[in-house]
C-alpha cells in the first residue's frame, strides 16, 4: 500500500512564525498535493507538484509556498503564519494518471495563535 | 462550471440501518469518480474508484453506483456500524473536484 506520511499530527505556532509542513510518500509517485480543509468549505487545493522542482498554484496559494527538492518529499511553507491559516492540512500523492492511485496522508491540524 | 455536489449535508441513522449518500457531478470531461471516508481528525481513505464504464463497485458493506447519463453517483452503506460515523467525500479525480462531503453519524 502507498503510504503518505505527514510529519506532525498537531502543531501550534505563533503568528508571524515560519512554519514547515512536511510530507513524504514511499511509492515513487510523480504528483503530490497540498490541501487545506475547513468546515463548510471542504478541501481546497493550495499547491501541487508533478515533478521534482516543479510546482503549480492551486486555488488558494496566497500566503503559502512549496518545495519539492526530492521526488518523495513535498513541503508546504507558511512564510509568516497568520491566525486565518489555522486549519487541517492534508497532503496527497498520485501516479502520473490520477486514476492509478490517489492517497492522502493523515493530516496536520495546525493552530496559529 | 465543474462542480461536485453532495447530499445530504449530514445524516443521522441508527446502528444496523442502511443509508444512501448522493453525489451529482458536472465535470467535463469526466475521468473517474471516487468516494472517500474521512474519520474525524484523519486524512481521507479511498473506498471506491469508478470510471464512466463502471456502474457499480463494492467494498465490503459499501457499494457505489455510477450513472454516467445522469451524472449521478451514490454510496450505499449496508447494516451500518458505529465505526461508519465519518465524513464521506465524493471526488471527480480527473480534475480533482471535491464535494463538500456528507457527515454521517451512526447512533446506537
Amino acid at each position: 500500500d502507498v503510504k503518505v506520511t505527514q510529519s506532525s499530527r498537531y502543531l501550534v505556532k505563533r503568528t508571524g512564525e515560519k512554519v514547515f509542513l512536511e510530507c513524504v510518500q514511499d511509492m515513487d509517485h510523480e504528483n503530490m498535493f497540498w490541501y487545506r480543509q475547513d468546515p463548510g468549505l471542504g478541501l481546497r487545493l493550495i499547491y501541487f507538484s508533478y515533478d521534482v522542482k516543479m510546482k503549480e498554484k492551486g486555488d488558494i496559494p496566497e500566503g503559502y509556498s512549496v518545495s519539492r527538492e526530492k521526488k518523495e518529499r513535498f513541503s508546504l511553507i507558511l512564510e509568516s503564519a497568520s491566525t486565518n491559516q489555522t486549519s487541517m492540512y492534508l497532503c496527497a500523492s498520485s501516479e502520473e494518471q490520477h486514476y492509478y492511485g490517489y492517497t492522502f496522508g493523515s493530516g496536520t491540524r495546525l493552530t496559529v495563535v | 462550471k465543474n462542480q461536485v455536489e453532495q447530499s445530504p449535508q449530514s445524516l443521522i441513522i441508527l446502528e444496523g440501518k442502511n443509508c444512501t449518500l448522493q453525489c451529482n457531478y458536472t465535470v467535463s470531461p469526466f475521468s473517474n469518480l471516487r468516494w472517500y471516508k474521512q474519520d474525524t481528525g484523519r486524512g481521507p481513505v479511498s473506498l471506491t474508484i469508478m470510471t464512466f464504464s463502471e456502474n457499480t463497485k463494492s467494498n465490503g458493506r459499501y457499494t457505489a453506483t455510477l450513472d454516467a447519463d445522469t451524472k449521478q453517483s451514490s454510496l450505499h452503506i449496508t447494516a451500518s456500524q458505529l465505526s461508519d460515523s465519518a465524513s464521506y467525500i465524493c471526488v471527480e479525480a480527473g480534475k480533482l473536484i471535491f464535494g463538500q462531503g456528507t457527515e454521517l453519524s451512526v447512533k446506537p
